[in-house]
């Protein structure tokens, strides 16, 4: 079926760091997100994206995080500056159409702040 | 708020027993989310199992079937049979209308052989 590819798998940096983490969505989706799974904890929701703006964002999505997707490269998340807490998984996902239809993962990118 | 409660895992069941995962969903934003049952199977990244948008309907794959309840705001996985290669993580997972979804803590299932 169709597949998302997420790059880096894992990604360690330091704290006060930028890091990019990178989604290569299904490729004619047009609807992107990312949600955040903390060890242990839920998968959660942080942003949507549609057509170049964020639609919809969660309250973790803190001013220090960014999404873009420029000219149909990949669809982006970027953390800056980075913090301990921003330690977990990151999964993309990908849709074709919005309410309610089938998002495609990603495989997660694991990203521990030291 | 939206919340998704399911089966706390870890859960081990005997291959060719049944099984039953327990998922529960608030209905505080819209009386009629979209909902799904998503799964990771070892090494590999979360997809979709079944879904369903329309109270009183059921879904099923791959010999699991769910039944959206909305009397009792309930999702229930449910498979008779269960077969070694069904071992992975169940996510309950609800779209309140908006464009995220609300996901459940998972269960872990284990088939014993």
């Amino acid at each position: 079926g169709p597949k998302v590819l997420q790059i880096p798998s894992h990604q360690i940096i330091d704290m006060g760091q930028m890091v990019t983490l990178n989604c290569d969505p299904v490729s004619n989706h047009l609807y992107f997100y990312w949600y955040k799974q903390i060890l242990g904890q839920q998968m959660e929701f942080l942003v949507n994206f549609y057509n170049g703006k964020v639609m919809e964002k969660s309250k973790l999505f803190k001013d220090q995080f960014s999404v873009e997707r420029p000219d149909g490269s990949y669809f982006t998340l970027k953390i800056q500056p980075t913090a301990l807490e921003d330690s977990a998984v990151y999964f993309c996902a990908s849709s074709s159409q919005l309410g309610g239809y089938e998002q495609y993962f990603g495989p997660g990118t694991r990203l521990t702040v030291l | 708020g939206d919340s998704v409660t399911q089966t706390e895992g870890p859960v081990t069941v005997s291959e060719s027993e049944s099984l039953i995962i327990n998922c529960t969903y608030s209905a505080t934003s819209i009386a009629y989310p979209n909902l799904f049952w998503y799964v990771r199977y070892p090494g590999e990244g979360l997809q979709l199992l079944l879904k369903v948008i329309t109270a009183g309907q059921k879904g099923s794959s791959r010999g699991f079937e769910a039944t959206y309840n909305k009397e009792t705001t309930s999702f229930h996985l449910q498979k008779a049979s269960v077969q070694e290669s069904d071992s992975a993580v169940y996510y309950c997972a609800v779209n309140y209308g908006n464009e995220k979804i609300t996901f459940g803590a998972g269960t872990k299932l284990t088939i014993k052989p």
